[in-house]
């Protein structure tokens, strides 16, 4: 199993550029989520998924838009980048059923908005 | 405002301490609280979780105390080592959450050889 995998490893954008974020697991796993981290702050969850075609927001979504087409994949869409979104954006996903499942976060990826 | 409050930010032990790292939080729903270990350039990885049913739980050398009434938590690492050097997050998360885990801010640990 490769485990949660992102794309890419690092990118730069300018003010107001889009761009998508690829997240996949291999797991079969129904849960599914975006963390950004910033120094000082911990990781706060954007956007997360229980399931194939089932979204809802976390802490701090403005600015971020998710879907969930297939149970493996789960894209990170900025639609207007801001400096603000700099940050390093991990991805995570985990079986459903128990409040305390693992959570297993992929490598992340490095976003500097110029 | 911060449900999970971490302390400290940055912790320096010699080879061998016991670094301490505590937690707080706010909200009585919590049913689970897990650890975080992040190696530089990696993604966090889960070390040791607890659960409000026991007060202590270990798992070799890591060791999670949890006091309910006082709504505490913490991570206790014997024998540390330098290759214990990184950065370890508490969490907490509850059933009627959607599984959503609460990170605490986070503690940056160097254990000098």
């Amino acid at each position: 199993n490769a485990g949660v995998t992102q794309t890419p490893k690092f990118q730069v954008l300018k003010t107001g550029q889009s761009m998508t974020l690829q997240c996949a697991q291999d797991m079969n796993h129904e849960y599914m989520s975006w963390y950004r981290q910033d120094p000082g702050m911990g990781l706060r969850l954007i956007h997360y998924s229980v399931g194939a075609g089932i979204t809802d927001q976390g802490e701090v979504p403005n600015g971020y838009n998710v879907s969930r087409s297939t149970t493996e994949d789960f894209p990170l869409r900025l639609l207007s980048a801001a400096p603000s979104q700099t940050s390093v954006y991990f991805c995570a996903s985990s079986p459903m059923g128990l409040t305390w499942e693992t959570q297993y976060f992929g490598p992340g990826t490095r976003l500097l908005v110029l | 405002q911060q449900q999970v409050k971490q302390s400290p930010q940055s912790l320096i032990v010699q080879k061998g301490g016991i670094p301490i790292i505590n937690c707080a939080y706010e909200n009585t729903a919590f049913d689970y609280f897990p650890w975080y270990q992040q190696f530089p350039g990696k993604g966090p990885a889960l070390l040791i979780a607890i659960r409000p049913d026991v007060s202590e739980k270990k798992e070799g050398r890591f060791t999670i105390s949890f006091n309910k009434s006082a709504k505490q938590f913490s991570l206790h690492i014997m024998d540390s080592q330098p290759g214990d050097s990184a950065t370890y997050f508490c969490a907490a998360s509850s059933e009627d959450s959607s599984y959503k885990l609460i990170f605490g801010s986070g503690t940056r640990l160097l254990v000098r050889p």
